[in-house]
């Protein structure tokens, strides 16, 4: 059974820019999670989408959104970048809703690098 | 103070020895504790979890939780090269069907086991 898939797998982009990040769960889950990865900070949560619906934000400005599609794979977007905002963006998909630990499994992530 | 804080390292020790990974938490609302582990360009997969204070043992690893001192440890015996990535903790205070929402997660410790 595939993993998690992440496109791509490394960025690089210029402040202001947006970026558009894709995540593909594995087959027959439909809850996607999105994280921000960094040295300084860990691990910290972006969204959860389950059935297309966003379910839980964190704490994070309006310029990180996201969306679920039909089939289950998610984008998420960031808009007029900042420094700060180079990370590794993992993405985690379970088949039930709530991001119980057990059941959610990671992408390997796609490296941003703002310049 | 951060609410998860955990040693970055990097760890070395040789092959075969003990090794000791440790958090300390400061909010006493934790009662769900996982610990993870990443390799080098892929996301963190779940190696651990326990509720309650004590060892709970898989394998080569052993998870404990003093809750009473908000102190985790994840011990590995007979440690192997290919333990070597970094392990992040992370705790959730365990409300209701959300509980995942809550996440926090530790930096993470690298580790390298040299052969």
């Amino acid at each position: 059974k595939a993993g998690v898939t992440q496109t791509p797998r490394y960025l690089i982009k210029t402040r202001g820019q947006q970026v558009t990040l894709s995540c593909s769960p594995i087959s027959g889950h439909r809850s996607v999670s999105w994280y921000q990865q960094t040295p300084g900070q860990g691990l910290q949560f972006l969204f959860e989408y389950f059935s297309e619906t966003q379910r839980n934000k964190g704490n994070f400005p309006g310029r990180f959104s996201g969306r679920q599609f039909s089939n289950s794979r998610s984008e998420m977007n960031v808009s007029t970048l900042e420094l700060g905002d180079s990370a590794l963006y993992l993405c985690a998909s379970s088949r039930v809703a709530g991001r119980h630990p057990e059941a959610q499994y990671f992408g390997p992530g796609t490296r941003l690098l703002v310049l | 103070q951060k609410e998860v804080e955990q040693d970055p390292g990097p760890l070395s020790v040789p092959e075969g020895a003990i090794v000791s990974l440790n958090c300390t938490y400061s909010n006493s609302a934790f009662q769900y504790f996982m610990w993870y582990r990443q390799y080098s360009r892929k996301g963190p997969e779940l190696l651990m979890y326990t509720y309650s204070s004590g060892n709970k043992e898989d394998g080569r690893f052993t998870a404990q939780v003093d809750k009473s001192s908000k102190y985790i440890s994840l011990f590995i015996r007979d440690s192997q090269p290919s333990d070597s990535a970094t392990y992040l903790c992370a705790m959730s205070p365990l409300t209701g069907d959300n509980y995942g929402q809550n996440f926090v997660f530790g930096p993470g410790t690298r580790l390298s086991v040299l052969p």
